[in-house]
């Protein structure tokens, strides 16, 4: 079956600075890659997702990229804030057929913004 | 803005209890799903249910397990008779096209079995 790994585990910026979480998948029949970030106390956000005809989204401060061949897609944040402090998850949405499936996530990464 | 909503936030619960969690999924999805997370772990799918029947679920997801959608508005997890080791956050999601459009999720419901 499907398996997300996520690196690294924690993250330490600068405010300002750039942030990159790295994730990788095992089944090539894959297709969509959420990402989700969660703060203390409260249930998953979606922030971003990707399909697997795109090679990479961008939304403000927040971009994925995917590549498919090397099965790989990361998370990019740029000029973070403190506010972006949480643990974020990826995930891999695999497809049994139809609309089938289910999402596999990732081990989560703390990111930590210092001010 | 819509939200997927869980009650309680908090459940303890003595070993071999029964207990339900409960969700409002968001109004016009059709898709729900319950995830669990052990404490520092991933989050683990468990379920999922469409046209009220389970369409999906996971080795986790055993015979004391159930789901139900009692009403037009409730998503029901129950856990029959619960042991440690389900002690979790349990997460109730909905979406409306299937899981890949990208789920929403509440706040969480933490199931204490003490």
């Amino acid at each position: 079956g499907e398996n997300v790994e996520q690196h690294p585990s924690t993250l330490s910026v600068q405010e300002g600075d750039s942030a990159v979480i790295k994730c990788t998948y095992s089944d090539s029949a894959s297709n969509y890659f959420p990402w989700y970030k969660q703060e203390l106390g409260k249930g998953p956000q979606l922030i971003i997702d990707i399909r697997s005809n795109v090679g990479e989204k961008k939304d403000q401060r927040i971009a994925v990229t995917l590549n498919k061949t090397a099965k790989h897609f990361s998370l990019h944040i740029t000029e973070t804030q403190p506010e972006d402090s949480a643990v974020y998850f990826c995930a891999a949405f695999m497809n049994y057929g139809g609309s089938q499936g289910n999402l596999i996530f990732g081990k989560g990464t703390k990111l930590s913004v210092k001010p | 803005e819509p939200e997927v909503t869980q009650t309680p936030s908090h459940q303890v619960t003595q070993m071999g209890q029964e207990v339900i969690l409960r969700c409002v999924p968001i109004s016009n999805h059709l898709y729900f799903y319950w995830y669990r997370q052990i404490l520092g772990q991933k989050v683990e799918f468990l379920v999922s249910f469409y046209n009220n029947e389970i369409s999906e679920k996971s080795e986790i997801f055993d015979d004391q397990f159930s789901v139900e959608r009692p009403d037009g508005s409730n998503f029901t997890l129950k856990i029959r008779s619960t042991k440690l080791e389900d002690s979790a956050m349990y997460f109730c999601a909905s979406s409306l096209e299937g899981e890949r459009v990208g789920a929403f999720f509440g706040q969480g419901t933490r199931l204490t079995v003490v």
